[in-house]
């Protein structure tokens, strides 16, 4: 049971333009968010997260959105740039002490076209 | 500061073998855990340890078990192997369960089970 979905399995963006990935999660329970960025040959690295009691999070050219009464939500890079293009993965938590138990979806490949 | 490593890189095994694979952890890092990452599909997570103790369980059989040693290295085992074991498992520590606090991957150790 796929609990965070990203239905996008992969993106192409021109360079400078806007990024936006998007992820679905279906467990209300879910009160954590954090996005990864994985280059291919390396593990998964932390991008940027939110709580479930804000409804954005930005931090430089990363910005993450939520919407929680659509239970979605997205990452927007701006500008896009090269070595921006990785496999992204949303990730989700559901309490602080409940297993510490992240949920990843399967990712989507931005490609940034120079 | 060294980033969490994993060894071997690749594991070439045939079914019905067990497989050792093994995770050290950031210095300072007590937790411990481990996905695996089949083809096409998001990171699934498998094992939490903490402390030395484990403290979550993914969707697994139980020939997939581990430990995690008073160093906080850990060992994830996979017995009785079958072909669709075949995946990237990838291991992530993270500093005390207390906070929400974002796990560090390793590179991972592709298994191939023939």
């Amino acid at each position: 049971d796929q609990q965070v979905k990203q239905n996008s399995p992969s993106l192409s963006v021109q360079e400078g333009r806007i990024s936006i990935l998007n992820c679905d999660y279906t467990n209300s329970m879910f009160d954590y968010f954090l996005w990864y960025k994985k280059y291919p040959a390396e593990g998964p690295t932390f991008l940027i997260s939110i709580s479930s009691i804000k409804d954005k999070n930005e931090d430089g050219r990363f910005t993450v959105f939520l919407n929680k009464s659509a239970k979605h939500l997205s990452l927007h890079i701006v500008p896009s740039q090269p070595g921006d293009s990785a496999v992204y993965f949303c990730a989700a938590l559901k309490g602080r002490h409940t297993g510490n138990q992240f949920y990843f979806g399967t990712g989507t490949s931005l490609t940034v076209i120079p | 500061e060294a980033g969490v490593t994993q060894s071997p890189t690749h594991l070439i095994k045939t079914r019905g073998q067990q497989a050792t694979l093994r995770c050290s952890p950031i210095s300072g890092h007590t937790s411990v855990y481990w996905y695996q990452q089949a083809l096409g599909l998001g990171l699934q997570f498998l094992l939490w340890y903490d402390e030395g103790e484990e403290r979550n369980r993914g969707n697994f059989p139980p020939r997939f078990s581990g430990r995690q040693f008073p160093n906080y290295s850990s060992e994830l085992n996979v017995n009785a192997l079958e072909l669709e074991d075949s995946a990237l498992y990838l291991c992530a520590s993270s500093l005390a369960v207390s906070s929400y606090n974002e796990q560090f991957f390793g590179p991972g150790t592709r298994l191939t089970v023939l």
